[in-house]
């Protein structure tokens, strides 16, 4: 399987506590994108990584986001002391040719 | 600002009926369009990009530059069509996509 990635698929977890979600991209992308995907409000970008390049971080929405790329592969996203509305699904997807390919996603749900 | 509208949330029409997936953008550079789908349950895929100039599935775009539209169309509807349709841009010479909010689109038998 050469696909992008993601885990876990499903996490649950309470307001307040800290998520890790990861993305393994496919083998020799360059580039890699974190999006959030919600109910009225389609695809958001969060942030964008190319090659060993500052990443754009524009799309964050908060200081409670962050993510890195190690070693130029796999990427995590972290939300600090999430709350309710941070729920969604969290995209990754990399790229090598300007054409991303997503990942399943990870379904983020704060109780 | 950098921005793709889609304008409908929902579309719905009856097999054979054409279809008409309205994107527009904002960009003052020269931008590429993407039409990305998501069919149920399955993840985000590719269906086509203007410079490719190709039909997928019987689907076509055409950027149109004066409109600043890269709407989405087919001339006849399949039920298996029904999915969420995201229209993309990237920026110049970078790998970036922001996309529009979706439209889903419902082919009724």
């Amino acid at each position: 399987g050469a696909g992008v990635s993601q885990s876990p698929s499903n996490k649950v977890t309470e307001k307040g506590k800290d998520v890790e979600l990861r993305c393994d991209p496919i083998s020799g992308h360059t580039a890699l994108y974190w999006y959030r995907q919600s109910l009225g409000q389609g695809l958001e970008f969060l942030i964008y990584f190319q090659g060993n390049s500052a990443p754009d971080k524009s799309g964050l929405p908060s200081d409670r986001f962050s993510a890195e790329r190690t070693g130029g592969s796999v990427s995590t996203l972290t939300i600090q002391r999430t709350q309710q509305e941070d729920s969604a699904v969290y995209l990754c997807a990399s790229s090598s040719t300007h054409i991303p390919y997503f990942g399943p996603g990870t379904r983020l749900t704060v109780t | 600002a950098q921005r793709v509208t889609q304008p409908e949330k929902l579309l719905s029409v009856f097999k054979g009926a054409p279809v008409e997936l309205k994107c527009n953008y904002s960009y003052s550079g020269s931008p590429e369009l993407f039409w990305y789908v998501q069919y149920s349950r399955q993840r985000l895929q590719l269906l086509l990009r203007h410079i490719s100039r190709e039909s997928i599935k019987g689907f076509t775009a055409d950027l149109n530059k004066g409109e600043t539209s890269f709407h989405l169309k087919k001339p006849f509807a399949q039920e298996e069509d029904s999915a969420m349709y995201y229209c993309a841009l990237s920026f110049y010479n970078t790998d970036k996509l922001i996309f529009g909010t979706g439209t889903r689109l419902q082919v009724f038998p």
